[in-house]
């Protein structure tokens, strides 16, 4: 059974950089056909999908946040990261990690990370 | 880019059908077959439920069913359980690898 579990830093300062680990088990991170993603929940509001990376190594960014925000993987180690630059207290989120069959639905999600931005 | 468009509540008695829908534009919801739906409980993470406008996820009862005409997607549920309480996220694929969530309906279990 395919798991993901994200990990981090839970409080970051504002204008810092905001870091989080996502490690796949029970399947290869690089498995064809699979992209790996991450979705964020501000408290008491809606998902919002931030960006994803396809098991090529392409990235793909929503435009709000395009600019602030990196996506990568590291093959060896079946984990992906994502990093999020200047960020504010609007970044404040539960984040998700999650798998993307081509990019067209999320069929697995981890548990969530909460990241609070403040001093 | 918007949120698709979704009731911010919905419900419903035990036994009952009801009906979510999610609106979109031609750039996202009406360009594809590719909506997606979600169920979250409070502090759980999200769990699919429909993909491709019909297809229920592995396990999902089939009181659960989808569908699309236009720029319009819909989420029935019947014969409501208290169970089903829980807020529902619609989604779409947006083209070139991008997502596009609604923003979320609040079932209430009468």
């Amino acid at each position: 059974q395919l798991q993901l579990q994200e990990s981090g830093p839970g409080l970051v300062k504002p204008s810092e950089t905001l870091s989080l680990t996502c490690t796949v088990s029970g399947g290869s991170i690089s498995s064809s056909g699979y992209y790996w993603g991450w979705v964020r929940q501000p408290p008491g509001e809606g998902l919002e999908w931030i960006g994803s990376i396809s098991y090529s190594g392409s990235t793909y960014y929503s435009p709000s946040v395009k600019s602030r925000v990196t996506i990568s993987v590291d093959t060896s180690k079946n984990q992906f990261s994502l990093k999020v630059i200047s960020v504010t207290a609007a970044d404040t989120a539960v984040y998700y990690c999650a798998r993307l069959p081509l990019a067209r639905r999320v069929d697995y999600w981890g548990q969530g990370a909460l990241v609070t931005v403040s001093s | 880019q918007s949120a698709l468009t979704q009731p911010a509540s919905v419900s419903g008695s035990p036994g009952q059908s009801i009906t979510i829908s999610c609106t979109g534009t031609s750039s996202d919801l009406e360009n594809y077959n590719l909506v997606s739906w979600y169920q979250q409980y409070p502090g759980k993470a999200p769990k699919i439920m429909i993909y491709e406008v019909t297809q229920r996820a592995s396990g999902v009862s089939n009181r659960f069913s989808g569908s699309k005409s236009g720029n319009t997607a819909s989420l029935t549920i019947s014969g409501l359980q208290a169970e089903d309480e829980a807020v529902y996220y619609c989604c779409s694929y947006a083209g070139s690898s991008t997502l596009m969530f609604g923003g979320g309906t609040k079932l209430t279990v009468l």
